[in-house]
């Protein structure tokens, strides 16, 4: 049973504007989380991460928000660009004393900016 | 330039006639993972291995081998693949600790 699930498979957004991608998670003792990017024909990249000590993290254009009570978090990308236009995958770790090796991913929300 | 290299990335196989595919990194990281990639399910883990001649299973290891005698390579071998193995497979790897996994480009697999 997928312990991270990401239900919005698509989402189109005009230049410019925000968009926001949700992710929820079932595991309580999840403590690390992540989102990565991945364009096509390549591998997933990195893209931000947020630790449960915390309830938001920037970087540039890229926010994520962390609600532990929820279990949701969110990733809001201001403004969009049409570079922008990918794949994104949430991920989380923890739970387990062996759990930083295996990362668990949502399906991934696919992200087109339209002019 | 720091990359993690996966062979072929493309392969097209019959049932049952055995395979592997290479995964090489350059970054001197002991972390090292395999992941398929299908549609609605996202990444799930196969293998992973923490350094050379250590290796764990993921959530997804049946029907899969791996191995890890260099620090630099980490195959993934299908003994006898079957059509349900069909998928994109990606190979990662990282220093330990670090969640920044460096992906390599991934490999399409489809066994018939």
């Amino acid at each position: 049973d997928q312990q991270v699930k990401q239900n919005s498979p698509s989402l189109s957004v005009q230049e410019g504007r925000i968009s926001i991608l949700n992710c929820d998670y079932t595991n309580s003792m999840f403590d690390y989380f992540l989102w990565y990017k991945k364009y096509p024909a390549e591998g997933p990249t990195f893209l931000i991460s947020i630790s449960s000590i915390k309830d938001k993290n920037e970087d540039g254009r890229f926010t994520v928000f962390l609600n532990k009570s929820a279990k949701h978090l969110s990733l809001h990308i201001v403004p969009s660009q049409p570079g922008d236009s990918a794949v994104y995958f949430c991920a989380a770790s923890g739970g387990a004393t062996d759990s930083w090796g295996k990362l668990q991913f949502g399906a991934g929300t696919q992200v087109v900016v339209t002019p | 330039e720091a990359q993690v290299t996966q062979n072929p990335r493309y392969l097209i196989t019959v049932t049952g006639k055995k395979l592997t595919v290479t995964c090489s990194q350059n970054m001197n990281h002991e972390y090292m993972s395999w992941y398929r990639q299908d549609p609605g399910l996202g990444l799930r883990q196969i293998y992973y291995s923490m350094n050379v001649e250590v290796t764990d299973k993921g959530d997804v290891p049946e029907g899969y081998k791996v191995s890890r005698k260099e620090k630099r390579n980490f195959p993934l071998i299908l003994e006898s693949p079957s059509p349900n193995q069909t998928s994109l497979y990606f190979c990662a790897s990282s220093f330990v600790g670090t969640y920044g996994y460096t992906f390599g480009s991934g490999t399409r697999l489809t066994v018939v």
